[in-house]
């Protein structure tokens, strides 16, 4: 079965613009996580999906920042008037259900440059 | 109050020599999952080891091992005979599964370098 898996891989924009980025998780995961990593730096946590319930949004530093997820699949990240602090890899994550031993599957991330 | 301590930025260690990266946790919750994840220079994200509350046994996963000492609320990675490829960051974190958010916690990380 395929992993998670994120796209695009790499994205370079302008300061200024909107930029999507997109998830797709592993295939019966409910719960799907958004992260940012900035460079040499820890993961910090942005957004959460669990199935059909409300979304944890305590993690966005701005209203910027948005997420939608449809259901159990595919989220899309929405980051509007970049700025170059945004500048990061995202990383997206999928697991089971609540459960302590479902650990966290993570995709390959997407590097965004804001210019 | 954080969730996830690791207190070592940095770490070297000798080739074939073992090597203990620290993590202490905080939670009130008595169902909780413990994880060390190790993110080399390509970034990906690998799930190494994963360490139950109840669980009375330390997890062990080839020559990773748990130092699981729960009323010292701490969760040490044990890599024995280091390995070049074992050069990484590592990341402790934690699941509560009984909170509304069911957040994982990750720590910020700890740099390990194996020297030949």
């Amino acid at each position: 079965g395929a992993g998670v898996s994120q796209s695009p891989s790499n994205k370079v924009t302008e300061k200024g613009k909107d930029v999507e980025l997109r998830c797709d998780p592993i295939s019966g995961h409910t719960a799907l996580y958004w992260y940012r990593q900035r460079l040499g730096q820890g993961l910090e946590f942005l957004i959460y999906f669990q199935g059909n319930s409300a979304p944890d949004k305590s993690g966005l530093p701005s209203d910027r920042f948005s997420a939608e997820r449809t259901g159990e699949s595919v989220s899309t990240l929405t980051i509007q008037r970049t700025q170059q602090e945004d500048s990061a890899v995202y990383l997206c994550a999928s697991s089971l259900v609540r459960a302590a031993y479902n650990e966290q599957f993570f995709g390959p991330g997407t590097r965004l440059t804001v210019l | 109050a954080q969730k996830i301590t690791q207190t070592q930025p940095g770490m070297f260690v000798q080739e074939k020599e073992a090597v203990t990266l620290d993590c202490t946790y905080d939670t009130s919750d008595q169902s909780y999952g413990l994880f060390w994840y190790k993110q080399p220079s390509s970034g990906e994200m690998i799930f190494l080891i994963y360490q139950g509350s109840y669980d009375e046994q330390n997890a062990t996963e080839g020559r990773y091992s748990l130092n699981f000492q729960k009323a010292r609320k701490s969760a040490n990675l044990v890599i024995s005979a280091s390995q070049l490829g074992d050069s990484a960051m590592y990341f402790c974190a934690m699941r509560e599964p009984q909170t509304a958010s069911n957040q994982f916690y990750f720590g910020t990380g700890t740099s390990l370098t194996v020297i030949p």
